[in-house]
């Protein structure tokens, strides 16, 4: 089975706690992205990675942390500095790396409630 | 800054009506240009893209979008909408290789 894995879909965590939300791919694409998507404001660039061990803030990195160990993963790491935590988190891959003219492809998406 | 500026935030139309969705862009350069769309409990789907060439690009499900580069605008239309494109709209910009969308448009098609 092709594609995007975002886990798990629904996360809740207390306030104060780190969390880690997961993305896998098997596309062999060379970016991956995260985004955050709130009602009325589209989405938002956290981060984006075109190469393993790689990776550029977007707009809005501050209380985010990610990695970029391996191709197939992306994993994003939503500290306690994160003022606003709770939000609806999207990872996206596109083939990247010299063919930046390609569309991205999306997972399912991670729901994260802080409480 | 810059940005990517979608005009309507939420479009109410009778089925067979036509649609025009706005969508604006202040990066310089080349770009490449998408719509995505949303539907109610799904994920991002891809309508169309323009990366070059024809500025008149036909997507999925009847729509297509036009691309002016004087006017920095990438405009999606479709000229009878059905009950089933009830849905949130996105547009996308590609200065390079970051991707930054629009805050998004909802489109709600009375049947």
């Amino acid at each position: 089975d092709g594609g995007i894995t975002q886990s798990p879909k629904y996360l809740f965590r207390k306030e104060g706690q780190n969390v880690t939300l997961s993305c896998e791919q098997n596309l062999n694409h060379d970016a991956m992205y995260w985004y955050r998507q709130d009602p009325g404001q589209g989405l938002r660039l956290i981060y984006y990675s075109q190469i393993v061990n790689d990776f550029q803030k977007g707009d809005i990195a501050e209380g985010y942390s990610v990695s970029r160990e391996k191709k197939e993963s992306f994993p994003l790491t939503v500290t306690s500095a994160q003022k606003n935590p709770t939000a609806f988190y999207l990872c996206a891959t596109s083939m990247g790396q010299g063919r930046w003219n390609t569309e991205a492809f999306f997972g399912q998406g991670t729901r994260l409630t802080v409480v | 800054a810059q940005s990517v500026s979608q005009h309507n935030h939420h479009v109410i139309l009778s089925e067979a009506a036509s649609l025009e969705l706005g969508c604006n862009y202040s990066y310089g350069g080349t770009v490449n240009l998408f719509w995505y769309v949303q539907y109610p409990g799904q994920h991002l789907q891809l309508l169309l893209k323009y990366f070059s060439g024809d500025p008149l690009v036909k997507g999925i499900k009847g729509f297509e979008a036009e691309f002016i580069k004087s006017k920095f605008s990438f405009n999606l239309r479709k000229p009878s909408v059905q009950w089933s494109d009830t849905a949130e709209y996105f547009c996308a910009v590609k200065p390079g290789n970051d991707m930054r969308f629009g805050a998004g448009t909802r489109l709600t098609v009375k049947p």
